[in-house]
């Protein structure tokens, strides 16, 4: 099965930027999550996807990020005006509910300076 | 929170060695799942094993899973040096996405 694909794979941002994480899962799976992770840390569920809607999300998803599935294969996180302690992994995935693992992609390294 | 806490933090093994790693949770839960993390990569999913089932081999991995302790564990038998990374488990409960833990650190030493 196709891998999920995220780009970029290092990002730098002044705080205060806008930063747009991409993630292409090309696939019919139904659901679609991010997480992330700061160094050293555990990974954070941030919000889950389903059926092109938010079905849930995390504390961390505040009015500051959100997601859009602009079309029928790119998944995207949005971040409209990064923090230092943004700075961390973006994990996207797939998963196709509750009793199937989920297939997550390479990552996003996110720095903000 | 049913998030899952893994045991120990880190793991140092010999080549050839077994290794477990522990994960307790706090709430039920429809499954558990164990996953790896190369060092700086993404999280490969490993093995899901069902609320209602106790055991379960893929290959050299062994987990077990107890509801009534709310615990789970993963034994890799046979170690191998590239066995060496992070490993987490995560739960799912009832309508919930995935919860990690915070992980074990394995490294197998040649």
């Amino acid at each position: 099965e196709p891998e999920v694909t995220q780009t970029p794979s290092h990002q730098v941002t002044q705080m205060g930027q806008e930063v747009i994480l991409r993630c292409v899962p090309i696939s019919n799976h139904l659901y679609f999550y991010w997480y992330r992770q700061i160094l050293g840390q555990k990974v954070e569920f941030l919000v889950s996807f389903y059926n092109n809607e938010i079905s849930e999300k995390s504390e961390i998803f505040d009015d500051q990020f959100s997601v859009e599935r602009p079309d029928g294969s790119n998944f995207t996180l949005k971040i409209r005006s990064t923090k230092l302690e943004d700075s961390a992994m973006y994990f996207c995935a797939r998963g196709q509910g509750a009793f199937d693992g989920y297939t997550f992609g390479s990552g996003t390294r996110l720095t903000v300076v | 929170s049913q998030q899952g806490e893994e045991d120990p933090q880190a793991l140092s093994i010999q080549e050839g060695e077994n290794a477990t790693m522990n994960c307790s949770y706090k709430t039920s839960i429809n499954n558990l799942q164990w996953y790896r993390q190369n060092s700086g990569r993404g999280l490969v999913h490993l093995i899901l094993i069902r609320s209602n089932e106790r055991e379960k081999h893929s290959g050299r991995l062994r987990v077990t899973l107890d509801t009534s302790k709310k615990s789970s564990s993963l034994l890799i038998t046979a170690s191998r040096a590239a066995d060496t990374a992070s490993y987490f488990c995560a739960t799912v409960a009832r309508n919930t996405p995935l919860v990690f833990g915070k992980g074990t650190r394995l490294s197998v030493i040649a």
